[in-house]
This record gives structure tokens, C-alpha cells and sequence, in this order.
């Protein structure tokens, strides 16, 4: 059965700094990896989506590698802002397409 | 503007009621899925439905029941079996289920609270 972890839970950070937020999965028959954002009390917005055949994507100060033998995907995030503090959820599809969630990354980033 | 919405915002249900929570979406998705999140942790799958007129249990199917007689609107029932129902539920839909193009698109959530 798939399984999801995220670690670490929170990571604060100081403006301007590049980061990367950890994603690891127990299959590694994903057929894709979706990174979300969450802010307090919202749903969920989809950041970046990697397909199994794919290793990254990238969109803008975004960065998500997907590395299927190692069973891990990352998220990079550039020149951080306080606008970026949020929860980072990162969900593999597995052979059903079911989507395995991660607990989360609370993510603050100080000014 | 496309996109999901999810009614009510906030939902109170007093123990034996049962509740209905709202989603709708004009993005033309044929699936559709429910999501349940507790405090701290991800998201668990209730329903989720292919095409209208099927759907399927998700891994905590218990208590609660769905309908899907239109592509754009997927309601879910949270039942008086539903032990534990204090939760935010996620509405979410994609193009198709197995193809390429599900990538998962949420709504804003409805926080329901049992008194």
C-alpha cells in the first residue's frame, strides 16, 4: 500500500532564501506526483503535476523533481517571500489512481 | 470564471442529523472526488466518480453516501453513522480518472462541525 511522508512537518525560514521541501513514497509504480498548496481554512491549489515518465517541472520560482527509483520527490523554492508561507502538499497517484496524500509542510517564511 | 465551488463555507450539525454539503463544478470534468482532512494531516479519499451515474467508496466510505446524476455536481451525505464527521471536506474534479490529464483541482472546502 502506498505511503506518503512528508519531513519535515514546519520549516521557518528568513526572506530571500532558497529552499527545499521533502516528499518520499513507499511504490515507486506512481503514475504521477502532485505538489498542492494549502493556506489556513482554504482548499487546496495545485502547484505542479510530474508524470511517471517525466523528472521535473518547473513553474516560475517552482521547482518539483521526481526520482521514482529512490522513491523521493522535491520541491524547490527560490528567493523565498512571506507570501509563500503556507502548507506544501505533496500526493502520488497510485496503481488504482488514487491519490496518497502526505501530512504536510507548514512553511513560514520570516521577513 | 471556471472552477469548483463547495457549499456551505461552514456547516453545524447536531448529533442523529444527517448533511448534505454541495459541490459543483463547470470546468467540464468528468471526475469528481470528496476528500476528508483532519488537524495535521492530508487528505483521505471518501467517493470518487468516474462519469455520471457511478461512483465509487474511497478508504473511508463509512457514513456517508454520494449521487452523481449530473456531470457538474457530486453532493455528498455525511450520515447520523458517520461517527466522528467534525472535519473540513474537499471537493475536487479532473478531466478523466485514468488518462493523463488528471491532474486534481479542489474546491474551497466546507468546515462542518457537529455540536
Amino acid at each position: 500500500k502506498q505511503e506518503v511522508t512528508q519531513i519535515p512537518a514546519a520549516l521557518s525560514v528568513p526572506e530571500g532564501e532558497n529552499l527545499v521541501l521533502n516528499c518520499s513514497f513507499t511504490d515507486s509504480a506512481i503514475y504521477n506526483l502532485q505538489w498542492f498548496r494549502q493556506d489556513p481554512g482554504k482548499g487546496l491549489t495545485s502547484l505542479l503535476l510530474i508524470q511517471s515518465s517525466q523528472r521535473e517541472q518547473t513553474s516560475g520560482r517552482l521547482n518539483a523533481s521526481l526520482d521514482k527509483s529512490s522513491g523521493r520527490s522535491t520541491l524547490y523554492i527560490a528567493a523565498s517571500q512571506p507570501g509563500d508561507s503556507a502548507t506544501y502538499l505533496c500526493a502520488g497517484m497510485d496503481s488504482s489512481y488514487k491519490l496518497i496524500f502526505g501530512s504536510g509542510t507548514r512553511l513560514l517564511v520570516r521577513p | 470564471d471556471g472552477g469548483i465551488t463547495q457549499s456551505p463555507k461552514y456547516l453545524f450539525r447536531k448529533e442523529g442529523q444527517n448533511v448534505t454539503l454541495s459541490c459543483e463544478q463547470n470546468l467540464n470534468h468528468d471526475a469528481m472526488y470528496w476528500y476528508r482532512q483532519d488537524p495535521g494531516q492530508g487528505l483521505r479519499l471518501i467517493y470518487y466518480s468516474q462519469i455520471v451515474n457511478d461512483f465509487q467508496k474511497g478508504d473511508i466510505a463509512e457514513g456517508y453516501s454520494v449521487s452523481r446524476e449530473k456531470k457538474e455536481s457530486f453532493p455528498l451525505t455525511v450520515t447520523s453513522a458517520q461517527k466522528n464527521p467534525t472535519a473540513f471536506y474537499l471537493c475536487a474534479s479532473s478531466i478523466d480518472l485514468t488518462g493523463i490529464y488528471n491532474e486534481q483541482f479542489f474546491g474551497p472546502g466546507t468546515r462542518l462541525t457537529v455540536l
